[in-house]
């Protein structure tokens, strides 16, 4: 079974400060994909980031990248510049071979003025 | 990125009415279609695949007769709640997964049944 665990249920940043998010996951498949995924107040899922499995270089997408470190199973993700719109839930998400997707429990961020 | 749009947004019914609920992508063709159901500051719970011409796979636990998928075209999948009752009560959303296998997903639709 695919598994994703987000161990921070909640954060906060200040406006324009860094902050990171963790995301670890689970499987024995050899190609899959993750997703960073927004829900901000509005309930709209909003794609942020994605990374294939087999690429080594991580996934950049203006003020967002990610850290993914497959041998750990790790797929954190970076806010750079926080902005006050950032200020949503963050769930990570996991897709194999079955084209579902498996999501975490998601980090409610709040960026802060 | 991709456009889903999700109608309505929000409908109230009455027990034991039915309510149909419309997914649609705009600028892609979706062979493949999704439906989930987002309980109070919960994740995302997937409740079946919708695939273009044939019969939803439907996950465990979820009643197939209760949540009635059609999608009949490449562009449109429908979630039918029938009979509602209160505990059907919910956001639905759905997502649409596009040729390179991401999935945009709709704004979604609050449920509530009196």
């Amino acid at each position: 079974a695919q598994t994703v665990t987000q161990s921070q249920p909640e954060m906060s940043v200040q406006e324009a400060e860094t902050v990171t998010l963790s995301c670890t996951y689970d499987t024995s498949e050899s190609n899959y994909y993750l997703f960073w995924y927004k829900q901000p107040p509005s309930r709209q899922m909003i794609l942020v980031i994605r990374q294939e499995a087999y690429k080594q270089q991580n996934a950049t997408e203006n003020r967002f990248s990610v850290n993914f470190q497959k041998a750990a199973k790790s797929f954190s993700l970076k806010i750079s510049d926080s902005q006050l719109g950032d200020t949503a839930m963050y769930f990570c998400a996991l897709r194999g071979g079955s084209e579902k997707l498996v999501f975490g429990k998601g980090t409610k961020l709040t960026v802060n003025p | 990125g991709a456009v889903v749009s999700q109608h309505p947004s929000r409908v109230i019914c009455k027990s034991g009415t039915s309510v149909k609920i419309e997914c649609r992508s705009l600028d892609f063709q979706a062979t493949t279609m999704f439906w989930y159901r987002q309980f109070p500051k919960q994740s995302l719970m997937l409740m079946a695949t919708s695939n273009e011409g044939s019969k939803a796979t439907y996950e465990q636990g979820v009643e197939k007769d209760k949540f009635l998928i059609n999608h009949a075209s490449l562009t449109l999948s429908t979630l039918t709640v029938t009979s509602a009752h209160p505990e059907d009560s919910s956001f639905y959303i759905c997502s649409a997964r596009d040729t390179l296998g991401i999935q945009y997903f709709g704004a979604g639709t609050r449920l509530s049944v009196l």
